[in-house]
């Protein structure tokens, strides 16, 4: 299967400061990522669609200006939880769909916030 | 009514035992079902993936989908503790599950005792 890397695994910061999430496609060219976010004892939710060379595709409750997408290349895509606070804690998992495969997914990231 | 019902449990058995995990579901145009594992503080990782009803046999996991009572189950044959851990259904109506729409339950905590 499609080998996902995801960076940082924990991060922690005070509150009102910017995170950057990176998400790397190792052994296939991703068009198309995902975010998902996951609370504790929670499902996981998609939060986005990442597109390469173009805008991300929002779901609906998701502030597109907090949670800033950027997918320059065909192997990276990048999540910024810009002004972050103590309720965007979570753990916050990237994943790809190679082509007619499911999703695969990081080992995501748990960020805490102060 | 949540799209997918999923047992969080914990499931405690003996080591050896069969295990039975199960989803219920809402939306008949799901076609697509996975069964995900994921350890502690790690990202979701593929177990068993079938299109509309039937079954699949992987080693000792089996993968049931019953389209008509809307309602699919993972079956673990001789339960070993590194079976321990969360057990995700999740399911799609996109193709091969790479579209973004992949609905995931709460996770059922699988505790396997030596």
């Amino acid at each position: 299967g499609a080998v996902v890397s995801q960076h940082p695994s924990w991060v922690i910061c005070k509150s009102g400061t910017s995170v950057k999430i990176e998400c790397r496609s190792l052994d296939f060219q991703a068009t198309t990522m995902f975010w998902y976010r996951q609370f504790p004892k929670q499902s996981l939710m998609l939060m986005a669609t990442s597109n390469e060379g173009s805008k991300a595709t929002y779901e609906q409750g998701v502030e597109k200006d907090k949670f800033l997408i950027n997918h320059a290349s065909l192997t990276l895509s990048t999540l910024t939880v810009t002004s972050a606070h103590p309720e965007d804690s979570s753990f916050y998992i990237c994943s790809i769909g190679p082509g007619n495969q499911p999703q695969h997914f990081g080992d995501g990231t748990r960020l805490s916030i102060l | 009514q949540k799209e997918v019902e999923q047992d969080p449990g914990p499931l405690s058995v003996p080591e050896g035992a069969i295990v039975s995990l199960n989803c219920t579901y809402s939306n008949s145009a799901f076609q697509y079902f996975m069964w995900y594992r994921q350890y502690s503080r790690k990202g979701p990782e593929l177990l068993m993936y079938t299109y509309s009803s039937g079954n699949k046999e992987d080693g000792r996991f089996t993968a049931q989908v019953d389209k008509s009572s809307k309602y699919i189950s993972l079956f673990i044959r001789d339960s070993q503790p590194s079976d321990s851990a969360t057990y995700l259904c999740a399911m799609s109506a996109g193709y091969g599950g790479s579209q973004g729409n992949l609905i995931f339950g709460k996770g059922t905590k699988l505790s396997v005792k030596p």
